[in-house]
């Protein structure tokens, strides 16, 4: 069975700083997507980052990176040059072969101070 | 280019009542899944559906179902609702079973009572 596992309900961070929201994993397969994505309090998912299982290097995109350690099974997000936009729910996932089905961790509620 | 729309965006629903969730895919894009966000948690997949065929289906009763029509529309049906139901419902969308990018609705959000 796959499992997500995010052990940060809150983080607050200083506008302009960087952070990092953490995710482990659990799956048997072999073949697996790890995906980021944004939760705004109108309820939309936005779509961050994506790592696939075979991809050597971390995946970047602008300021969001993420941070993939296969034999520790964590996917963490670092979101540099923090923004007050970026104040919003953030839920990692993970994806078998078939990518329109994904499991999702818990979420951690981002908040960035002024 | 419109991107996922879900219809209606709140509703309200009695204990027993049926209720019918409808969801519309970026243009060109056949797979679409169903996710249930209960307040608190994260979203939990319900099924997905792929050129009209289900493809998958989570740990919901069959009080849930759905269908995926020629236009690769489609409806999510709940039967006999219960408080725990209430929910913000997310249907998302991919060009296929493969594509490493799903793109989401802005949710249904359902509340019983």
């Amino acid at each position: 069975a796959q499992k997500i596992t995010q052990t940060q309900p809150g983080m607050f961070v200083q506008e302009k700083e960087a952070v990092t929201l953490d995710c482990t994993y659990d799956t048997s397969d072999q073949s697996y997507g790890l995906f980021w994505y944004k939760q705004p309090s109108s309820g939309e998912m936005i779509f961050l980052i994506y790592q696939g299982s075979y991809d050597e290097q971390n995946a970047t995109e602008g300021r969001y990176s993420l941070n993939f350690q296969k034999a520790r099974k964590s996917a963490n997000l670092v979101i540099s040059a923090s923004q007050l936009g970026d104040s919003a729910m953030y839920f990692c996932a993970m994806g078998k072969y078939n990518f329109n089905k994904f499991y999702f961790g818990s979420g951690t509620k981002l908040n960035v101070k002024p | 280019d419109a991107g996922v729309t879900q219809s209606p965006t709140h509703l309200i629903k009695t204990r027993g009542q049926h209720v019918t969730l409808r969801c519309s895919p970026i243009s060109g894009h056949k797979s679409v899944s169903w996710y249930q966000q209960v307040l608190g948690q994260g979203p939990q997949f319900i099924f997905q559906y792929y050129e009209k065929e289900e493809r998958g289906r989570g740990n919901f009763p069959d009080r849930f179902s759905a269908r995926q029509f020629p236009n690769y529309s489609s409806e999510l049906n709940v039967n006999a609702l219960l408080l725990g139901d209430s929910a913000l419902y997310l249907c998302a969308s991919s060009y296929d079973n493969r594509d490493t990018e799903a793109f989401f609705g802005q949710g249904t959000r359902l509340t019983v009572v």
